[in-house]
């Protein structure tokens, strides 16, 4: 079975600003994917960026961006320029490929507060 | 935003009543799930569907029941509602295993 964790139930940064939330994984698959959700007071589950396991290019989405280290089986988020919309929970989840039909294993969640 | 509708989107009911929650797709797409939130916990999957009629278990799914008769209609089941069911639960779709689910809005369902 696949774990993931984040360790940094909460964190806080100043609008403008750069913030990394951190997210490790235990797995023995070879195959699977990674991405980051994010969750505001709306409750909404929005996807911010997917990493393919396979591809050694980290994934970027304007503003964000991931530091993928498939060796320590850690993927973390950074967020570039925070801005106020960007306060949220964030969810670290992970896709096994080949039969496991997409199921996600989420991690516990980051609560990010930007700050004005 | 993809096309996914849960019903209904908050519900109060008592311990020992069955129900049962809704998740409504437009967009066609093969896979669908059901994932609970909890504090604490993220989301955990409780069930799945790769196609019509063909459902199976997740982590969390003792307790609960699926179906799904047709592609765009995916129904969880809670035979006889616990306490401990009281949570978020979110639907999820995806057209392919690899590719990112999309999530409806969530139904908050409080068991008394």
């Amino acid at each position: 079975a696949q774990t993931v964790t984040q360790s940094q139930p909460e964190m806080s940064v100043q609008e403008a600003e750069t913030v990394t939330l951190s997210c490790t994984y235990d797995t023995s698959e070879s195959n699977y994917y990674l991405f980051w959700y994010k969750q505001p007071p709306s409750r909404q589950m929005i996807l911010v960026i997917r990493q393919e396991a396979y591809k050694q290019q980290n994934a970027t989405e304007n503003r964000f961006s991931v530091n993928f280290q498939k060796a320590a089986k850690s993927f973390s988020l950074k967020i570039s320029d925070s801005q106020l919309g960007d306060t949220a929970m964030y969810f670290c989840a992970f896709s096994a490929g080949g039969t496991s039909y997409g199921k996600l294993t989420f991690g516990q969640g980051t609560i990010l507060t930007v700050h004005p | 935003d993809a096309g996914i509708t849960q019903s209904p989107r908050h519900k109060v009911t008592e311990t020992g009543t069955p129900v049962t929650l809704r998740c409504h797709q437009t967009e066609n797409h093969r896979y669908m799930y059901w994932y609970r939130q909890d504090p604490g916990h993220g989301l955990r999957l409780i069930h799945y569907s790769y196609g019509v009629k063909d459902t199976d278990k997740g982590e969390v799914s003792d307790g609960y029941s699926v179906s799904r008769s047709k592609t765009e209609d995916f129904l969880l089941t809670l035979e006889s509602a616990t306490s401990s069911q009281t949570s978020v639960y979110f639907c999820a779709i995806s057209d392919d295993r690899a590719q990112p689910q999309h999530f409806g809005d969530g139904t908050r369902l409080s068991i008394l």
